[in-house]
């Protein structure tokens, strides 16, 4: 069975730190792998998508992919308040026959603490 | 443009009615899911359509759960005799075509089954 493992946390920061969210996935022909955020009683929302082994930056959020050991990463430089949320993992197998279902992880709790 | 739109925003339904939640995809997003999360759980897939083709219903827990999308933009997800534990966000999401598209979401509709 494919899956998708975050630590739940939560994960406690103060304002200004670095927080390092972690996944880490079953199935070694994933391909695509996105980072969603959920702020409480929302919808997730899109942070960043990641397709090549390496670092992919954007403003404050680097993802980070490590196919060969199955392993992606979030970075939040310079946290805020403001990034408190749930943070899930997602990845694309890309099954055959074209048929992009995402298995997601159950989320990591980000608290940035004032 | 706008962006992913569920209605009703919230359900409140009895035991044993029928409901009909709505979803109007990004115009143009050829592909369209539905999720059902649980509280402090990640989107779990239900199904998936292409167009108005549905090629993917494996998610469905059960044959009281139908959805549809017969022109190949709004979706409606009709589940049937509604149960208890059918108590969750649902929420659909679209995308595009192409091969790293990432899925915009509404804001989901919380159904309560009492």
């Amino acid at each position: 069975q494919k899956e998708v493992e975050q630590n739940s946390g939560p994960l406690s920061v103060p304002e200004g730190a670095i927080a390092s969210l972690n996944c880490t996935y079953s199935d070694r022909g994933s391909q695509s792998f996105f980072w969603y955020r959920q702020y409480s009683g929302k919808s997730p929302e899109l942070i960043m998508f990641i397709y090549s082994n390496g670092d992919k930056e954007d403003g404050r959020f680097t993802a980070q992919l490590n196919k060969a050991s199955q392993y992606v990463s979030l970075l939040i430089r310079d946290s805020q308040p403001s990034d408190s949320a749930t943070y899930l993992c997602a990845v694309d197998p890309l099954e055959a026959g074209n048929n992009r279902k995402l298995i997601w992880g159950l989320g990591t709790s980000l608290a940035v603490n004032p | 443009g706008a962006g992913v739109s569920q209605s009703p925003r919230y359900k409140v339904a009895k035991r044993g009615q029928d409901v009909a939640l709505r979803c109007d995809p990004i115009s143009g997003h050829v592909s369209l899911f539905w999720y059902q999360q649980a509280l402090g759980q990640g989107p779990e897939f239900l199904t998936y359509f292409q167009n108005e083709a549905q090629l993917d219903k494996s998610g469905l827990p059960s044959d009281r759960f139908f959805a549809e999308r017969p022109e190949g933009s709004v979706s409606t997800l009709k589940i049937q005799r509604t149960q208890q534990e059918d108590s969750a966000v649902y929420l659909c999401a679209s995308s595009s075509r192409g091969y790293n598209s990432p899925l915009h979401f509404g804001n989901g509709t919380r159904l309560t089954v009492t």
